[in-house]
């Protein structure tokens, strides 16, 4: 049980080019999300996928595009990459709780992305 | 909307001293409410989470957290600080079916000898 995988571990970019970071998660969850960490800044949502088939726009989504592959597999695409988007990415998936949004969120081991 | 604030990007305390690290929110439904720790180099990793029922939560490491919901407050206490609990501590208030996580910006513990 490998729980929230994402690939690459790092990378480098130049400016206008893009990329696509890869994450999977093996728990059978519904839910999953893309973050990114910035200094002082905490975590902020990109875009989330309540369940298979549908995507939708976190606090900053400007930028990015989603797919929600299947149920394990969640992709962040950067088409044209901009140093502005130099950051740590975070994939996480959800416990489903019955009636209720308090299930946790499991993180991934994070991408970190330097665009030049 | 939702909104954390962690009081302090830093906090310092001797090992075995004790650790408070602050979190209020702002929610216009009952909230529920989690701290992740932050190693260097790794994702984040749940330490506790407040739901419903009992406000005093325990978590992993021998950390605990009171909501204190007329302060607005969850704010998480360990009794003695230990070495390896230097790290970044986040607070995370969840709310909606999608149950989206709006994060405080964090803050850095470091425990000195």
């Amino acid at each position: 049980n490998a729980g929230v995988t994402q690939t690459p571990k790092f990378q480098v970019l130049k400016t206008g080019q893009s990329m696509t970071l890869q994450c999977a998660q093996d728990m059978n969850h519904n839910s999953m999300y893309w973050y990114r960490q910035d200094p002082g800044m905490g975590l902020r949502l990109i875009y989330y996928s309540a369940s298979e088939g549908t995507t939708d726009k976190g606090e900053v989504p400007n930028g990015y595009n989603v797919s929600r592959l299947n149920k394990r597999e969640f992709s962040l695409r950067l088409e044209s990459a901009a140093p502005s988007q130099t950051s740590v990415y975070f994939c996480a998936s959800r416990v489903q709780t019955w009636g209720a949004s308090g299930g946790e969120q499991y993180f991934g081991p994070g991408t970190r992305l330097t665009v030049t | 909307a939702q909104s954390v604030t962690q009081l302090g990007s830093h906090v310092s305390v001797s090992e075995g001293a004790l650790v408070l690290l602050r979190c209020n929110y702002s929610s216009s439904v009952p909230p529920y409410l989690f701290w992740y720790v932050q190693y260097p180099n790794q994702g984040l990793q749940l330490l506790l989470k407040y739901t419903t029922g009992a406000t005093l939560v325990k978590g992993i490491n021998g950390f605990e957290a009171e909501f204190k919901k007329s302060e607005t407050s969850f704010h998480l206490t360990k009794p003695s600080a230990h070495m390896s609990d230097a790290a970044e501590y986040f607070c995370a208030v969840s709310t909606g079916t999608a149950s989206k996580l709006t994060f405080g910006t964090g803050t850095r513990l470091q425990v000195t000898l």
